[in-house]
């Protein structure tokens, strides 16, 4: 069974870094094919995808906020870990991660989510 | 990047059929999911390349793409699929990840 966990700080101020921890079981990002995400979803609006890391390290980002994103992962740990430079209020959000195999047919798709974590940024 | 557009809202009434729409340009070109979201949880995947079904969702939900639109649809509609519900599409490995606008549906 795929779980995922998202944890991190509730509170950020404005110019602060937020760093988000991924902890996942049920799967290895060692494994081929394997990647996972982070999502965010301010309150009341869609969600928006941030970042993604594969098996292999490849990384992609949000053209809109790849300045300010760093995905990296920690296989010993079962962990990918999300910093996300120069906070403003306007990043306050639900925060998700998320499991994708791109050796699967749901490629593309993200069929296992984490309950997500909320990030409010205010000083 | 791609932007995918979706009804604010629908409302149906139980035991109709609700019809969510995603609309974007060349959408057939690319494979389209849908997501539910109910209120206070994570989204869950309800349909992945266009219209497969992953295990445990119903077959009153299916889905179709063609032209700019992609279309999700929900038969016998039940209080219980009152929800937020999102497309979203990958453009391969070179590319991005896009969410649309969201579309909620509520069970009158």
């Amino acid at each position: 069974q795929i779980t995922l966990k998202e944890s991190g700080p509730s509170l950020v101020k404005p110019t602060q870094t937020l760093t988000l921890t991924c902890t996942f079981s049920g799967f290895s990002l060692t494994t081929n094919g394997v990647a996972v995400a982070w999502i965010r979803q301010p309150p009341g609006k869609a969600l928006e995808w941030l970042a993604l890391i594969y098996w292999d390290d490849d990384k992609r980002y949000s053209p809109s906020l790849k300045s300010r994103l760093t995905i990296i992962k920690d296989t010993s740990k079962n962990q990918v870990v999300l910093t996300m430079t120069d906070m403003d209020p306007v990043d306050t959000a639900t925060y998700y991660c998320a499991h994708e195999n791109v050796e699967m047919p749901t490629i593309g798709a993200f069929d296992i989510w984490g309950r997500g974590t909320r990030v409010n940024v205010s000083s | 990047s791609s932007v995918l557009t979706q009804a604010p809202s629908v409302s149906v009434a139980p035991g109709e059929t609700a019809t969510i729409t995603c609309g974007g340009k060349n959408i057939e070109r690319k494979s389209v999911h849908w997501y539910q979201q109910k209120a206070g949880q994570a989204p869950m995947l309800v349909i992945y390349h266009d219209s497969d079904r992953p295990s445990g969702i119903p077959e009153r939900f299916s889905g179709s793409n063609s032209g700019n639109t992609a279309t999700l649809t929900i038969s016998r509609v039940e209080a219980g699929d009152e929800a937020d519900y999102y497309c979203q599409v990958w453009g391969g490995t070179s590319e991005h990840y896009v969410f649309g606008t969201g579309t909620k549906v509520t069970v009158l």
